[in-house]
């Protein structure tokens, strides 16, 4: 069973160009969550999102970013008009439907630097 | 969810037991002690969770006070590998929502 994946594990963007981040969860589950981790820093929640539904985006910046979840396909993680600050890395998980232990599954983080 | 305390860094001999403390006064009836580590630049890893009863794993074991005001995660023989962030979090089951990470503990396993 595959764990989460996300791709590109590494992004360079310049300063204005958009950056987009895949994140397919484990095989049967229909949660994810994003992540932020700036450098020196800890993990930040960003989004929840179940299958075309984003649950809790308390963590999301208010302009410039923006996450879906569709029906087929990866999570995707966008930001647009990148700046400097982005540089970040991102962490999706996931989790199942059921989840009576809570746990979530985190995949390996895209890293991102804007020059 | 409720706060944790936890010591900045803490060092451990290769081959001996590391562990960690945590403080968690605040915690409710109803909120589950996690364990997480984030070994360089990885994704994060799930560890152990607890309610009361101290639980073990083939990771590790979690040893939680009785008045769950406080909880210890054991790693029984560190090693190199076992170097990282542990973070403790206080959450509550079957609901799905975010987690939120503290500052955690750098642990160094030393040769």
């Amino acid at each position: 069973n595959a764990g989460v994946m996300q791709n590109p594990r590494h992004l360079v963007r310049r300063r204005g160009q958009e950056a987009r981040l895949r994140c397919s969860p484990m095989k049967g589950h229909s949660h994810v969550y994003w992540y932020r981790q700036l450098p020196e820093e800890g993990l930040k929640f960003m989004v929840y999102l179940q299958k075309e539904n984003i649950i809790d985006e308390s963590g999301m910046p208010k302009e410039r970013f923006s996450a879906e979840f569709p029906k087929e396909g990866p999570s995707i993680l966008r930001i647009q008009q990148v700046v400097r600050g982005d540089s970040a890395a991102y962490f999706c998980a996931s989790s199942p439907a059921r989840n009576s232990y809570n746990e979530q599954f985190f995949g390996p983080g895209t890293r991102l630097t804007v020059l | 969810d409720a706060k944790t305390t936890q010591p900045t860094s803490m060092d451990c001999a290769e081959g001996r037991a590391a562990n960690l403390p945590c403080n968690h006064s605040t915690i409710s009836g109803n909120e589950y002690v996690y364990w997480y580590r984030q070994i360089h630049s990885q994704g994060p890893q799930y560890i152990i969770h607890g309610l009361k009863n101290n639980e073990t794993n083939e990771m590790a074991s979690l040893i939680i006070t009785e008045d769950r005001k406080s909880s210890t995660l054991i790693l029984p023989h560190a090693t190199l590998r076992d170097t990282a962030v542990y973070y403790c979090i206080v959450r509550v089951v079957n609901r799905d929502d975010k987690i939120i990470f503290g500052k955690g503990t750098r642990l160094h396993i030393l040769p």
